[in-house]
């Protein structure tokens, strides 16, 4: 059974990085799946951000792609995400996921909110 | 970009009713579509992959049907842990892309 826990800052400031870190429990990261970040602002729908294989395979939201990294560490089972330059319309709940190539979210982590505020 | 256009946007059933949401894509996306229910203050839950495939651990009155452009999501007899709001997203093409969600209540 995977399992996922999100972890991270819950206050960024304007203009600044945003960092979690998801770490991935009941699996090895160096399997199957891809792992993926969504987001969903207070009271709306869900975005997909981006997702990493972890051979370094990435895809990413066109609409967030100039501001996203994604990135992997095998060592520690973890994967991140690295949001820079953000804004207000940035504060979100972040979920990591898991998924494979073309397939749904299998796997979720229980989400963490982000709030961009000085 | 695929874009999934979800209606209602409100649906509102008495309990032991059955319940009927749609989903739209902008083009097609074979049966690349799942669905997911969630409920205030979780995350999202995936009920249904491959357009119809129920995933593990879902209960039987959920099922889901369609291909191409068209989808439904249908629960046959409304429980009180239904009321929810329901996404439905396509994996056929990146980036990957949600619908904005039905909301299922109680009427």
């Amino acid at each position: 059974q995977v399992q996922l826990q999100e972890s991270g800052p819950g206050l960024v400031k304007p203009s600044e990085a945003l960092s979690l870190t998801c770490a991935v429990s009941g699996y090895s990261i160096n399997n199957g799946y891809y792992w993926g970040w969504i987001r969903q602002p207070p009271g709306k729908g869900l975005e997909w951000i981006g997702s990493m294989y972890h051979s370094g395979s990435t895809h990413y939201n066109p609409s967030l792609k100039s501001r996203v990294t994604i990135s992997v560490d095998t060592s520690k089972n973890h994967f991140s995400l690295k949001l820079s330059s953000v804004t207000a319309a940035d504060t979100a709940m972040y979920y990591c996921a898991a998924h494979y190539y073309g397939s749904s979210f299998d796997y979720w982590g229980q989400g963490t909110l982000v709030t961009v505020s000085s | 970009e695929i874009v999934m256009t979800q209606s209602p946007v409100t649906l509102s059933v008495s309990p032991g009713e059955r319940a009927t949401l749609s989903c739209r894509a902008s083009q097609s996306v074979s049966s690349h579509l799942a669905w997911y229910q969630q409920k205030p203050g979780q995350a999202p839950r995936l009920l249904i992959y491959d357009a119809s495939t129920g995933a593990t651990g879902i209960p039987a009155r959920f099922s889901g049907s369609g291909s191409g452009t068209e989808f439904t999501l249908t629960i046959s007899s409304l429980q009180s842990e239904d009321f929810a709001v329901y996404y439905c997203q396509q994996y056929s093409n990146w980036p990957y892309t949600f619908g904005q969600g039905t909301k299922l209540e109680i009427k």
